[in-house]
């Protein structure tokens, strides 16, 4: 079936700092991936959807300049956490999927803790 | 008007008995409809999906939609402790997949 890896799993930064969170799809071509954040107790949020070789488009009240997202290649899709806070301490998961192929399904990283100090 | 609706509960039942689970969603255009479980820290995990009218089993999972009446559910039979987590309803309006807030499911032993 269909894989998708991300890394790290954890992580700890400093904040003022930039956090890089990798999503690559290992078994398949992952034309369109998603960035989700998760607080406790609340539903998955997107973030913003990338498509390969294009921008990324981010949902509304998502700032661009902070949460940079790359979608280089078929892939790979990494999102940046510019100049952590506090505030930007979450659970991220990244989907792929392919909306080329028929009845095409998402599937989801194991997530990244990001805790900010 | 929140695109995806479901009851937050939590929904208890005893263990053996059937659970069932709501969800509502507001675009009339979605195409495909998903049942997610997710354990607490842990990233969602695929349950069923279902994308025309009519139930769809799949062992002791049964998932019915309901397009006239914008309406999927999913029911869980012989309940077990194991099941005990949130069911997240996802839909996809377009090619992105949205979520519902989540129905936290408890079953008693």
């Amino acid at each position: 079936g269909a894989v998708v890896s991300q890394h790290p799993s954890r992580v700890i930064c400093k904040s003022g700092t930039s956090v890089k969170i990798e999503c690559r799809s290992l078994d398949f071509q992952a034309t369109t991936m998603f960035w989700y954040r998760q607080f406790p107790k609340q539903s998955l949020m997107l973030m913003a959807t990338s498509n390969e070789g294009s921008k990324a488009t981010y949902e509304q009240g998502v700032e661009k300049d902070k949460f940079l997202i790359n979608h280089a290649s078929l892939t790979l899709s990494t999102l940046t956490v510019t100049s952590a806070h506090p505030e930007d301490s979450s659970f991220y998961i990244c989907s792929a999927t392919n909306p080329d192929k028929t009845n095409y399904g998402y599937t989801f990283g194991s997530g990244t803790r990001l805790t900010v100090v | 008007q929140k695109e995806v609706e479901q009851n937050s509960g939590p929904l208890s039942v005893p263990e053996g008995a059937i659970a069932s689970l709501n969800c509502t969603y507001s675009d009339r255009g979605s195409q495909s409809f998903f049942w997610y479980r997710q354990y607490s820290g842990k990233s969602p995990e695929l349950i069923m999906s279902i994308y025309s009218n009519g139930d769809k089993e799949d062992g002791r999972f049964t998932a019915q939609l309901n397009k006239a009446s914008q309406y999927v559910s999913l029911l869980i039979r012989d309940s077990q402790p194991s099941d005990s987590a949130t069911y997240l309803c996802a839909v996809t309006p377009d090619t992105k997949l949205v979520f519902g807030a989540g129905t936290i499911l408890r079953v008693k032993s």
